[in-house]
């Protein structure tokens, strides 16, 4: 059962401008998201997260938004620079399962033009 | 370098055959965590460890997966009789858990990819 989705398998954006990546879960004790970058041979890097407790967080380029009550985050750059593209995976884990493992999303490929 | 490391990155192995992996997790930190993952997907949990207790292990983990952490340091991932279906990017992650931070994200290592032929 996939608990996690990102339903855009890509995304072509101009350089300078926003990306926007959206992610989905169906799991209610979800309370804490996680956003990670993957270059081809390297293991997944971590971006940004965020807990339930917050709507929006922010880290230089980078902001989640979580919208709770339509179990929907989404990340956004501002603005795309080419060293972005990559695969972006958003990530979901519960107090219940003591955050112990993350639920990954299928992944979404930026490719960020010049 | 002190990030996660995985030995081998590649391995190639016949069907029926056993593998082991190896992932030396950042040093300070207390959990470990094996994934595994196929092309056009995310990491899949698999299961993980704090310090030398394994705390849980996912249905994918069949009887012929065992993972090991024996002295809460570095850890062990041995496939027994690979099947074809096995092949895949075996990812291992590590954090640190303490009582002040709940939440804390997983550094993951370069991976160590498997073709079972």
């Amino acid at each position: 059962d996939q608990q996690v989705k990102q339903n855009s398998p890509s995304l072509s954006v101009q350089e300078g401008r926003i990306s926007i990546l959206n992610c989905d879960y169906t799991n209610s004790m979800f309370d804490y998201f996680l956003w990670y970058k993957k270059y081809p041979a390297e293991g997944p890097t971590f971006l940004i997260s965020i807990s339930s407790i917050k709507d929006k967080n922010e880290d230089g380029r980078f902001t989640v938004f979580l919208n709770k009550s339509a179990k929907h985050l989404s990340l956004h750059i501002v603005p795309s620079q080419p060293g972005d593209s990559a695969v972006y995976f958003c990530a979901a884990s519960a107090a219940a399962d003591s955050w112990g493992k993350f639920q990954f999303g299928a992944g979404t490929q930026v490719v960020v033009t010049p | 370098d002190t990030g996660v490391s995985q030995d081998p990155r590649h391995k190639i192995t016949k069907r029926g055959q056993n593998v082991t992996f190896r992932c030396d997790p950042i040093s300070e930190h207390n959990r470990l965590y094996w994934y595994r993952q196929t092309l056009g997907q995310g990491p899949e949990f698999l299961t993980y460890f704090q310090n030398e207790a394994q705390l849980e292990k996912s249905r994918l983990l069949s009887d012929r997966f065992s993972a090991e952490r024996p002295k809460g340091s570095f850890s062990t991932l041995e496939i027994q009789r690979t099947e074809q279906g096995d092949s895949a990017m075996y990812l291992c992650a590590s954090s640190l858990v303490t009582g002040l931070s709940s939440y804390n994200e997983q550094f993951f290592g370069p991976g160590t990819r498997l073709t079972v032929l």
